[in-house]
């Protein structure tokens, strides 16, 4: 199974700040990387696909990149509904699996 | 716009088999995609358990492929999950999600529901 692992597992920033969370893969995974938003007793929330691909309907302030191992999910600007956790997943291959989660708190 | 939404049992003894469904509306599961089921143990990450096509293909996660099993009754539009054998470690909210191919990401998913292993 391919490894996933973000970093930080926790971070603290105020409104309208830029925050940025790393995902690492075990091996090389071409892109085949999604970010997901959480909010507490919710289900995930798609925000981006193929690392840097927004989906519809997704603030610009949400944008992704990396290749290869590395990605980083990038929010600008941070707003009050931004605090939440975000999780990186992988689909590479089967099995997907996802980070253990980073959870952005409000400073 | 399709919508997905879990039903079952919130408790279940240890050694039985936890068995959930998922409704989908606004799609037809006969019609294409991938279906699913993830989990999310209290205060834990996410875990991919198990995927289908209406076309009968299937696959399952490596470390409860030999508990589980995932159907579908298209006449319902529904899928469906049985685990086998639970123990507490299978506590979790469990979340029904699309998938547009397979592997891919999940979207959009269920809004979840508990299930809880005790005796």
């Amino acid at each position: 199974d391919i490894q996933m692992t973000q970093s930080p597992s926790s971070l603290s920033a105020s409104v309208g700040d830029r925050v940025t969370i790393t995902c690492r893969a075990s091996q090389g995974i071409s892109n085949s990387l999604a970010w997901y938003q959480q909010k507490p007793g919710k289900a995930p929330k798609l925000l981006l696909y193929a690392a840097s691909r927004l989906e519809s309907g997704v603030p610009s302030r949400f944008s992704g990149s990396g290749s290869g191992t590395d990605y980083t999910l990038t929010i600008t600007s941070l707003q009050p509904e931004d605090f939440a956790t975000y999780y990186c997943q992988h689909y590479y291959s089967t099995p997907p699996t996802f980070g253990q989660g980073t959870k952005v708190e409000i400073k | 716009q399709v919508q997905l939404q879990e039903s079952g049992p919130g408790l279940v003894k240890p050694s039985e088999t936890l068995s959930l469904t998922c409704s989908v509306s606004g799609y037809s599961i006969s019609s294409g995609y991938y279906w699913g089921w993830i989990r999310q143990p209290p205060v834990k990450g996410l875990e991919w358990i198990a995927i289908m096509h209406h076309s009968g293909s299937s696959y399952y996660s490596p470390s409860l492929r030999s508990r589980v099993t995932i159907s579908a009754d298209t006449s319902k539009n529904q899928f469906s999950l049985n685990l086998r054998s639970v123990t507490t470690a299978d506590t979790a909210v469990y979340f029904c999600a699309r998938v547009f191919t397979w592997p891919n990401w999940f979207d959009p998913w269920g809004q979840g529901t508990l299930v809880t292993v005790s005796s």
